[in-house]
C-alpha cells in the first residue's frame, strides 16, 4: 500500500514535499517513481529512483525536482523546488518500473 | 525521448463490443509496456505488464500483444464497467512515456 500527503496551494516560485509512505514491502528493495496527472489532461512521469539510489526526471521538472527515499522508514520523497503553475497536478507514488501499485494521490496546486 | 502514439483518443462503442487500442512506440522498447485503466475521479489501475501478461484480478476480457513499437489492447467483449480511459506505457528507457489516453464511451 502506498500513501501520499505534503499536497496543498501553494503560490508560485514556492517549494514544496511530497511524502509517499509504504507498507508490505521496502523501498529500498524495488523502484519507486512520481507520477502527475494535471487537471482533465493525461498521465505524466515525473520522476524515478532506482534501488542503487540512480535518478531520472522528465525534462519538465528537471533542475526543480529532487526524487528520494528513507530506506529506514518505507518512505519516499519528492522535494518541489520553484514551482510554476503548470506543475498543479495530483501527484501519485507508484512501484516499480511498470507501475504496478499506485497511492491514492495527493493534490498540488500552483496559484497566486 | 520515446514518444508513444497511442490511437484512437476516443471511441463509442457497445456492450459486446470488441475493442482494440493501439500504441505505437517511436523506437523499439522490446516489450517494456504497460496497459493501465482509469475511471473518472479514481487512480489509475494496471491491466496489462510486459507487453501481453495479465494483472492478477483482471478480468480475462482484456488482453495485450505485440512488441518492439506497435502494441495493442484488446477487449474482447466490453462490458459497462470497462467505460473508462486506458493508457499505454513504454518503461523501456527513462523518462518512461504515457500515451494519450484513449477514452472508451458509450454508443
Amino acid at each position: 500500500q502506498l500513501v501520499e500527503s505534503g499536497g496543498g496551494l501553494i503560490q508560485p516560485g514556492g517549494s514544496l514535499r511530497l511524502s509517499c509512505a509504504a507498507s508490505g514491502f521496502r523501498v529500498s528493495g524495488i523502484s519507486m517513481s512520481w507520477v502527475r496527472q494535471a487537471p482533465g489532461k493525461g498521465l505524466e512521469w515525473v520522476s524515478i529512483i532506482y534501488t542503487g539510489g540512480y535518478t531520472y526526471y522528465a525534462d519538465s521538472v528537471m533542475g526543480r525536482f529532487a526524487i528520494s527515499r528513507d530506506e529506514s522508514k518505507d518512505m519516499l520523497y519528492l522535494q518541489m523546488n520553484s514551482l510554476r503553475v503548470e506543475d498543479t497536478a495530483i501527484y501519485y507514488c507508484a512501484r516499480a518500473s511498470a507501475l504496478d501499485t499506485w497511492g491514492q494521490g495527493t493534490v498540488v496546486t500552483v496559484s497566486s | 525521448d520515446i514518444q508513444m502514439t497511442q490511437s484512437p483518443s476516443a471511441m463509442s462503442a457497445s456492450v459486446g463490443d470488441r475493442v482494440t487500442i493501439t500504441c505505437r512506440a517511436s523506437q523499439g522498447i522490446s516489450t517494456f509496456l504497460a496497459w493501465f485503466q482509469q475511471k473518472p475521479g479514481k487512480v489509475p489501475k494496471r491491466l496489462i505488464y510486459d507487453a501481453s501478461s495479465l494483472q492478477s484480478g483482471v478480468p480475462s476480457r482484456f488482453s495485450g500483444s505485440g512488441s518492439g513499437t506497435e502494441f495493442t489492447l484488446t477487449i474482447s467483449s466490453l462490458q459497462p464497467e470497462d467505460f473508462a480511459t486506458y493508457y499505454c506505457l513504454q518503461h523501456n528507457t527513462y523518462p518512461g512515456t504515457f500515451g494519450q489516453g484513449t477514452k472508451v464511451e458509450i454508443k
